[in-house]
């Protein structure tokens, strides 16, 4: 079964670069979220959108921003990265509905240096 | 608030012991559960979900009891096996809330010796 695609894998940046994240989700969800996790910490939800809309918004910095397209596939844009921007991104996708459990990528590491 | 994990609990189990790895939620509001096994590198799978119309769901080796009261989760997992390695997330949400947040508590990293 298609799964979410998350791309690059790895990325390395250094301090005060940018950096793109992208997120292909699952045929026909709806919804996209982002997460972050850091090691040894629980995945801290950033933001999501519902059919291209904003729907939600976690402890995401002001230099990050994120959009869906008309495609459904999402784009987590991060601007002036720090150190402590280094994490695990995951990108998860859900059709809307009862009982429909959030289907992660594999996420993208990334390092900043 | 959100949860935070600093330090992972570890359960450490012998292959073919049942396993049982606790979750407390934070939300009273929260009407959806669901596990997450995490293997290093990878994202959060799923396992197993349960709304809070009910107690208990039983899936293949696997089951998750809910006591609403007491806000507790827990996943029980039977004849364990060294593939079972892993961390282990709770999540909570409202299947009412189109688009809202996952919130995921403390992991727990499961370990098995063979």
């Amino acid at each position: 079964a298609a799964g979410v695609i998350q791309s690059p894998r790895h990325l390395i940046k250094e301090k005060r670069e940018t950096a793109t994240l992208k997120c292909y989700p699952i045929p026909r969800h709806d919804t996209v979220y982002w997460y972050q996790q850091g090691p040894g910490q629980d995945p801290q939800f950033l933001i999501s959108f519902y059919e291209k809309m904003q729907s939600d918004k976690g402890s995401i910095p002001d230099r990050f921003s994120a959009q869906q397209f008309s495609d459904y596939h999402s784009e987590l844009n991060m601007s002036s990265l720090e150190l402590g921007d280094s994490a695990l991104y995951f990108c998860a996708s859900s059709r809307t509905g009862v009982n429909s459990p959030l289907h992660f990528g594999n996420g993208t590491r990334l390092t900043v240096t | 608030g959100e949860s935070v994990g600093l330090h992972l609990p570890t359960l450490s189990v012998q292959e073919g012991d049942n396993s049982i790895i606790n979750c407390a939620y934070s939300n009273s509001a929260s009407d959806y559960f669901i596990w997450y096994k995490q293997e290093s590198g990878k994202g959060p799978q799923f396992i197993i979900d349960i709304r809070s119309n009910m107690d208990k769901r039983q899936g293949q080796r696997v089951t998750v009891l809910l006591n609403k009261t007491v806000k507790h989760l827990s996943l029980q997992i039977a004849a364990t096996q060294p593939g079972d390695s892993a961390v282990y997330f709770c999540a909570e949400t409202s299947v009412y809330n189109q688009g809202g947040k996952l919130i995921f508590g403390q992991g727990t990293e499961l370990s098995v010796k063979p």
